[in-house]
């Protein structure tokens, strides 16, 4: 079983819309949770880490924690072609990360 | 803030040769460094763990002989990719955290192609 999983996509999604990503975790003792966004050819840049159950929001993203569920998604509002990436979703357990295979994200002009 | 370098972005060699990546944290001071090799439509792959002074721990099935890790100092780690071979072709990607802080900075990758 694979530690973190999350759909490859792509989710195509017209611009102004909301992109939706989702990701699930199979550690249960997992405390931090990072999304990461990674453009084709480039390494992966920190949109938004998060640590508690709930939603944590940063401009135009929010992720959304529920570790009863063992589940995290981030939501892209008002999505931008310079948005279109992949999106992969990080677990953090004893200061290493394990990632998902990731989401691409096509944004629609 | 927080930004870490790669040298060199691309390297071309043959089938034999040794190849030898820098990994530096310019604004900071990394306690611990890590290593990540990704294929291709894949995800990152951790290959090992390096802290400052110690030696590298490396994941499950990653070669230490042919994978050669030092983290001389608190802001440069390097990794050493002996005797490579084609199948060694990849993206390598580094990253570096600091002492009780869970996030990871990635520096922007080097590009490994084997002859």
């Amino acid at each position: 079983q694979k530690e973190v999983e999350q759909n490859s996509g792509p989710l195509s999604v017209p611009e102004g819309a909301i992109a939706s990503l989702n990701c699930t975790y199979s550690d249960r003792g997992s405390q931090s949770f990072f999304w990461y966004r990674q453009y084709s050819g480039k390494s992966p840049e920190l949109i938004m880490f998060i640590y508690s159950n709930g939603d944590k929001e940063d401009g135009r993203f929010t992720a959304q924690l529920n570790k009863a569920s063992q589940y995290v998604s981030l939501l892209i509002r008002d999505s931008q072609p310079s948005d279109s990436a992949t999106y992969l979703c990080a677990v953090n357990n004893d200061y290493k990360l394990s990632f998902g295979a990731g989401t691409t994200v096509t944004v629609r002009a | 803030g927080a930004v870490v370098s790669q040298h060199p972005s691309r390297v071309i060699c043959k089938s034999g040769t040794s190849v030898k990546i820098e990994c530096r944290s310019l604004d900071f001071q990394a306690t611990t460094m890590f290593w990540y090799r990704q294929f291709p439509k894949q995800s990152l792959m951790l290959m090992a763990t390096s802290n400052e002074g110690s030696k590298a721990t490396y994941e499950q099935g990653v070669e230490k002989d042919k994978f050669l890790i030092n983290h001389a100092s608190l802001t440069l780690s390097t990794l050493t990719v002996a005797s490579a071979h084609p199948e060694d072709s990849s993206f390598y990607i580094c990253s570096a955290g600091t002492s009780g802080e869970e996030t990871q900075y990635f520096g922007p990758g080097t590009r490994l192609l084997v002859l």
